[in-house]
């Protein structure tokens, strides 16, 4: 089955600075992945997706890098504000007209002012 | 705010009992997911309805149960609690939830369960 995960626990960074959130998978079959943002308390937030026909996708102020080779994608925050603080989950599907995603174990985001 | 809502936002109970969490998808949805999130397991896929009808079915227990209802909105049922229940349960929402891979899943602001 599909499995999703994420190289760090924690990432810190100060305010203004460029971040970058790794997530691997292991399922060569997944053929969409999405971001998700979880702020404390709340769900999860639709950030970014992307699909496997693609290898970058861009919206305000975050990339989504797609390395099928290696089964890599990353997160890209430009310019990281302190409301940009919060789990960050990778997700994928399986494919194979399912649409059930599985979880990587989320990245906290710390942005120092 | 999503559009998806779910009621309660706390729920409280003791081993052994039964408790129902309610989700209303957005406007025009017709697929609701549940997942559930525990410290230890993260955000995990119980089930997925569509129409009404039961779509896939990841991790759920058979104590837990499920069904979408002919207005969309969906209820989780979970029943014999015990101590490890106790968890997030996200409600998600897209508009298919067939095939084609963009289906964006929009998460409701869960229910936080306590089983005591």
């Amino acid at each position: 089955g599909e499995s999703v995960g994420l190289h760090l626990p924690t990432l810190s960074v100060q305010e203004g600075d460029n971040s970058i959130i790794n997530c691997a998978y292991s399922n060569s079959a997944s053929d969409y992945f999405i971001w998700y943002k979880q702020e404390s308390g709340k769900g999860p937030q639709f950030i970014i997706d992307i699909r496997s026909n693609m290898d970058k996708r861009q919206g305000q102020r975050v990339t989504v890098l797609l390395n099928k080779t290696v089964k890599h994608l990353s997160l890209q925050i430009a310019a990281t504000q302190p409301g940009d603080s919060a789990v960050y989950f990778c997700a994928g599907s399986s494919g194979a007209g399912s649409y059930q995603l599985t979880f990587g174990k989320g990245t906290k985001l710390s942005v120092i002012p | 705010d999503s559009g998806v809502t779910q009621t309660p936002k706390h729920l409280i109970t003791a081993t052994g009992q039964r408790v129902t969490l309610r989700c209303s998808p957005r406007s025009g949805d017709l697929s609701v997911y549940w997942y559930q999130q525990s410290l230890d397991q993260g955000l995990q896929f119980l089930i997925q309805y569509y129409n009404g009808e039961e779509r896939a079915k990841g991790n759920i227990l058979e104590r837990f149960s499920a069904q979408q209802f002919p207005d969309l909105h969906s209820e989780l049922n979970l029943s014999s609690l015990e101590l490890g229940d106790s968890a997030l349960y996200f409600c998600a929402s897209s508009g298919t939830g067939t095939s084609g891979s963009s289906d964006t899943q929009y998460f409701g602001p869960g229910t936080r369960l306590t089983v005591l």
